[in-house]
């Protein structure tokens, strides 16, 4: 089944140690998004990829990273986690253009834990 | 700016009894509305979309929502629910800002089922 997918399931890293999510998908989709979503909170968007061109929210700090090498992965870095970037990452995954952008598929997360 | 409101933080509902979970959208034209479904510790689902044309959309799972543009509102439904409808429900809308399209999430709806 084609699908997104996230490694690890679970990250726990130290206090300014840098860390890297990792994302990939089968869906061969153009367009892929990180979200960060913290305890009963929605997801927020902190930027995403159309192909190779990438988009950064406004708000997304310095500490946030992205890279993405080809079609199929992309990558979250946190440069120096704080205790504040504990939450779940969330990939996703759509194809460009019109309302197909706004489907989106989601991978199943990586809950980040910084001690 | 578009925003999203789910004015129902928690709703527990007994197994086989109807749900509505509310939905109100602040955009300026004509919205790209969805529903998306968290299962505890994983990433999002998508339930339904509306783009336009009828205001009454299936999705999967047996789940319907209702587009009311006199409202501002894109109320969720389900006739019956199921012990295995107990997840967090994401209202979102889908806005394009120079080409870029990307969800706005309203905070949640955590669904709690009881026998």
């Amino acid at each position: 089944d084609a699908m997104v997918i996230q490694n690890p399931r679970y990250q726990v890293t130290q206090f300014g140690k840098p860390v890297t999510l990792s994302c990939s998908q089968t869906l061969n989709h153009n367009v892929m998004y990180w979200y960060q979503q913290k305890s009963s909170q929605a997801p927020k968007l902190l930027f995403h990829y159309y192909d190779k061109d990438f988009n950064n929210e406004a708000d997304t700090p310095d500490n946030f990273q992205s890279r993405r090498p080809n079609t199929s992965f992309c990558f979250l870095d946190i440069r120096s986690p704080g205790l504040g970037d504990a939450a779940m990452y969330l990939c996703a995954t759509s194809r460009e253009g019109g309302g197909t952008a706004y489907e989106q598929y989601f991978g199943p997360g990586t809950r980040l834990t910084v001690t | 700016a578009q925003s999203v409101t789910q004015p129902d933080i928690h709703i527990t509902v007994s197994e086989g009894a109807s749900l509505e979970l509310r939905c109100n959208y602040s955009y300026g034209a004509t919205p790209y509305l969805f529903w998306y479904v968290q299962s505890p510790g994983q990433g999002l689902q998508l339930l339904l979309k509306y783009f336009s044309g009828d205001t009454l959309v299936q999705g999967i799972k047996g789940f319907e929502a209702e587009f009311k543009r006199s409202q501002s509102s894109f109320n969720l439904r389900k006739p019956s629910v199921h012990w295995s409808d107990a997840a967090e429900y994401f209202c979102a809308v889908g806005q394009s800002n120079f080409g870029n399209e990307k969800l706005t999430f309203g905070t949640g709806t955590r669904l709690t089922i009881i026998p």
